[in-house]
């Protein structure tokens, strides 16, 4: 089976450039995250899907980011504009919730330059 | 907030020794999953742990939850170089599946 899928896997852009990442989960998985990591301040949750609907954005940095999951099977995290600061590795996750805590299956990231 | 600290940020071993890594939580755990990061990778799920005082063995790992539930250790025996990497704990929080990452261990291991 495929694992989480994320693209691009790395991303190069200029500062006030728009940047679309993109994920699609584990096939029957109904819960999905988006996180961000850098050196500085670790692995972040920035946002997560329950059944497509957003439980919880309080990570999200500013009103520069924003997340979508149209359907079951894709997300997209958008910042809008880029700035140096967004330089990161941005994971996208998911797994299949049952009520307790289950693992999280990791995409491969997409490591974002904004220059 | 809610927080989890991990100790040490970084341990550097020769081939060989042991390594262990402590995770402290500044809340009551309901349990406490770990994950493993190769450098260049992605976080890669260990295992969860869920009893008081719960202990629990991958080969040369052994995993420990306290008994109070605010605290977990990973340790390793006879470190290899492919054991090189981030080892976090995560915390689950309420609601849906969120974790809370700890802040992370990366381990070098020289052959």
């Amino acid at each position: 089976d495929a694992g989480v899928i994320q693209s691009p896997r790395h991303e190069v852009t200029e500062m006030g450039q728009e940047v679309t990442l993109r994920c699609k989960p584990i096939s029957g998985h109904n819960s999905l995250f988006w996180y961000r990591q850098t050196m500085m301040r670790g692995l972040e949750l920035l946002i997560y899907f329950n059944n497509n609907v957003p439980i919880d954005d309080s990570g999200m940095p500013e009103d520069r980011f924003s997340a979508k999951m149209p359907n079951a099977s894709f997300s997209t995290l958008k910042i809008q504009p880029s700035e140096p600061r967004d330089s990161a590795v941005y994971f996208c996750a998911s797994s299949h919730s049952r009520g307790s805590t289950d693992t999280q299956y990791f995409g491969p990231g997409t490591r974002l330059t904004v220059l | 907030g809610q927080q989890v600290m991990q100790i040490p940020q970084y341990q550097h071993v020769q081939e060989g020794e042991d390594f262990t890594t402590y995770c402290n939580s500044s809340t009551t755990l309901s349990n406490i999953q770990w994950y493993k990061q190769r450098p260049g990778g992605h976080p890669v799920f260990l295992i969860q742990l869920v009893k008081s005082g719960e202990v629990k063995k991958q080969k040369r790992l052994t995993f420990q939850f306290g008994e109070a539930k605010k605290n977990s250790s990973l340790h390793i025996t006879a470190t290899q170089t492919t054991d090189v990497g981030t080892y976090f704990c995560a915390d689950p929080n309420t609601g849906f599946q969120k974790l809370v990452f700890g802040t992370g261990t990366r381990l070098l291991v020289s052959p």
